[in-house]
């Protein structure tokens, strides 16, 4: 598509239920980013893929929180058992490729804005 | 590790006139240094960005020289617009990984 499409783009759950979002990236962007922005704070690094395969997991705040990837396209962050902390705008961006000079710059989503009451 | 200090907003100015949001940086290696803008309702967009040293981004009037002496890649605009009020968010991304690490952003408000 001609940007990165992220859906929903509100999302109200009850604490305890599960949530799933959607990032639809530019076509053929390899590198597929998910970013969480609360309020106050900067964008905190969730994953990271290249292809299908995440290198780097390491942001994901619990084990709640899941990601994949298919097709070298779309990707799913899964969130379980939604806590009140879980509230915020998750971002999901991808970028052309990643590399050593990976200085093109991401494009971002619009966002999720998840609210667990 | 890598980090990205903005100036905490918000910022308040009239419009037309002059702007600066700092931004300083600890990096090991040469990044990249960008400036992204997000505005209401919207995701984040890339402004400008510089690759290395004494390189100056610019884009729509806004202008940041990479300083490496200083650490530091401040955003300028010489005149402001109501259409400007936005957050604008620092980032760098090291050369040797694929993270961006954000600034926390600063909240500027014009107004008319």
């Amino acid at each position: 598509g001609a940007g990165v499409s992220q859906s929903p783009s509100n999302k109200v759950t009850e604490k305890g239920k599960d949530v799933e979002l959607r990032c639809d990236p530019i076509s053929g962007h390899t590198a597929l980013y998910w970013y969480r922005q609360s309020l106050g704070q900067g964008l905190e690094f969730l994953i990271y893929f290249q292809g299908n395969s995440a290198p780097d997991k390491s942001g994901l705040p619990s084990d709640r929180f899941s990601a994949e990837r298919t097709g070298g396209s779309v990707s799913t962050l899964t969130i379980q058992r939604t806590q009140q902390e879980d509230s915020a705008v998750y971002l999901c961006a991808s970028s052309p490729r990643q590399g050593p000079n990976h200085n093109y710059g991401y494009t971002f989503g619009s966002g999720t804005r998840l609210t667990v009451v | 590790g890598n980090s990205v200090t903005q100036m905490e907003g918000p910022v308040t100015l009239s419009e037309e006139a002059f702007l600066t949001i700092n931004c300083t940086y600890t990096a090991t290696g040469y990044p990249s240094l960008f400036w992204y803008v997000q505005y209401p309702g919207e995701g984040l967009q890339l402004l400008l960005k510089a690759t290395k040293a004494d390189d100056k981004g610019s884009n729509k009037g806004f202008e940041a020289t990479y300083r490496k002496e200083t650490t530091s890649f401040h955003l300028e605009k010489g005149s402001v617009q109501v259409s400007d009020s936005a957050v604008y968010f620092c980032a760098l991304s090291d050369q040797g990984t694929y993270k961006y690490i954000f600034g926390t952003g600063t909240r500027l408000k014009v107004l008319a």
